[in-house]
């Protein structure tokens, strides 16, 4: 069955103390991993897609990587502006064009 | 600004009653989607469509129908047969091509009262 899932379900870090969240899947022919990050109330906003083991993508203090099993996002010196619930997402061949979620990793960032 | 729109931000349905969320995209997208979204679980796929008349049931599509008259268009209709329809709606869209990026609006939530 195709699946994704993230670890922590939360996570809490003081400002400036860097971590990784995880995404691991289970899909049949990946044909792309995509992040993205959702204030309360709102909408999932675009951050990365990733198609292929060993890619990574950076945005200001957000790197994604990309290996056959898993994705991490990597968050360096955050800030409390950083704070967020992270969403991460794949489709697979055969799919349709369906996009199978995670529940997400819902960060509090601290000064 | 190119972007999807959702309306309303907020709506409130009685019991029995059907609802229609709207959903808007000048993105000049072919694909659109309805997830929907409830605390502490992922996404979930209500319908999507690929291009102009055509869409497909997605895993949760049952007490929900849409229409894809337009490809601007693609409004949700929450019927009473959904039987818990309280949830936070989110409407997106994408090129088509199966590994692109999906876009979202920025979501109606819905509350049976």
């Amino acid at each position: 069955e195709d699946q994704v899932t993230q670890s922590p379900e939360a996570l809490r870090l003081q400002e400036g103390e860097s971590s990784s969240l995880n995404c691991s899947y289970t899909v049949s022919g990946l044909r792309g991993l995509f992040w993205y990050r959702q204030d309360p109330g709102k909408g999932p906003e675009f951050l990365f897609t990733l198609y292929s083991a060993g890619e990574e993508k950076e945005k200001e203090r957000l790197k994604a990587t990309l290996t056959k099993k898993e994705s991490f996002l990597h968050i360096t010196a955050p800030k409390p502006e950083d704070s967020a619930t992270y969403l991460c997402a794949v489709r697979h061949v055969g799919g349709y064009n369906k996009l199978i979620f995670g529940a997400g990793t819902r960060l509090a960032v601290h000064p | 600004d190119g972007g999807i729109t959702q309306s309303p931000k907020y709506l409130f349905r009685k019991e029995g009653q059907n609802v229609t969320l709207s959903c808007e995209q000048n993105l000049n997208h072919d694909a659109m989607y309805w997830y929907r979204q409830d605390p502490g679980q992922g996404l979930r796929l209500i319908y999507y469509s690929q291009i102009v008349n055509d869409f497909q049931k997605g895993d949760i599509a049952e007490g929900y129908s849409v229409s894809r008259e337009k490809k601007e268009s693609f409004p949700l209709t929450v019927t009473s047969a959904q039987k818990n329809p309280t949830a936070f709606y989110l409407c997106a869209s994408s090129m088509g091509q199966a590994d692109t990026e999906a876009f979202f609006g920025q979501g109606t939530r819905l509350t049976v009262v």
